[in-house]
């Protein structure tokens, strides 16, 4: 258990809505991440947040949004949803902000119908 | 153009077989940070080593050991008399200067060992 938890483990919706998944970093841990894993792009980092502001930002869709909460916890808003945004979501936590290694959460599986 | 290839994309040994991993990857910076993480079936990843590239020393941790040659740019990873548990997909991942936080991930290379 890496100490990193992310809501829900599945969620099923249909295309054109709107979801948003939930995760809190390992305790002590300022940095998130944010990744997408399908079977045809692979692992595709999406965003990261260090104390609530927002770092880098990678392969992420202007139809995506995160934020970092003052709790440190994060979100992740996928809206108008299109059957390729099926994917397992994971949330990674690092301690520091920068090249370090990163704590993944269970991810999320986001299966659109 | 990938940043971090991982040409194989299965293999499949038998346990106790010595097995190599291979990762390529390309940078035009001067530094950077290189990762290995397991996959287990179970899906969460599994943080295994991070090398910054100023440290070419190769490294060992129990039957895990790591091999970075900038000449070449690899950082391969290999186990040593492999076993069942070691079954999963690897990934080896890329931190570059101009920006430590975006990771760029290879495809994987899953690995199956059988009894």
């Amino acid at each position: 258990d890496s100490g990193v938890t992310q809501t829900p483990k599945h969620l099923i919706t249909a295309t054109g809505q709107r979801v948003t998944l939930r995760c809190s970093p390992r305790s002590g841990d300022l940095s998130v991440y944010w990744y997408q894993q399908s079977l045809d792009q692979g692992l595709q980092f999406l965003i990261q947040y260090y104390n609530g502001e927002e770092r880098a930002k990678g392969n992420i869709l202007e139809r995506f949004s995160a934020q970092q909460f003052p709790d440190l916890h994060s979100e992740l808003n996928l809206s108008s949803l299109e059957l390729g945004d099926s994917a397992l979501y994971f949330c990674a936590s690092s301690v520091e902000d920068s090249a370090y290694e990163q704590y993944f959460g269970p991810g999320t599986r986001l299966t659109v119908t | 153009a990938q940043k971090v290839t991982q040409a194989q994309t299965e293999i499949s040994v038998v346990e106790k077989e010595d097995v190599t991993l291979d990762c390529v990857y390309e940078t035009r910076d001067t530094t950077y940070y290189l990762f290995w993480y397991k996959q287990p079936p179970s899906g969460e990843l599994v943080f295994l080593i991070r090398r910054n590239s100023f440290d070419e020393q190769n490294e060992i941790s129990g039957r895990y050991s790591w091999n970075f040659q900038k000449s070449t740019s690899s950082f391969n990873f290999t186990i040593t008399a492999s076993q069942v548990v070691d079954s999963a997909v690897y990934f080896c991942a890329l931190s570059e200067e101009y920006n430590f936080n975006k990771f760029y991930f290879g495809s994987g290379t899953k690995l199956n060992v059988k009894p």
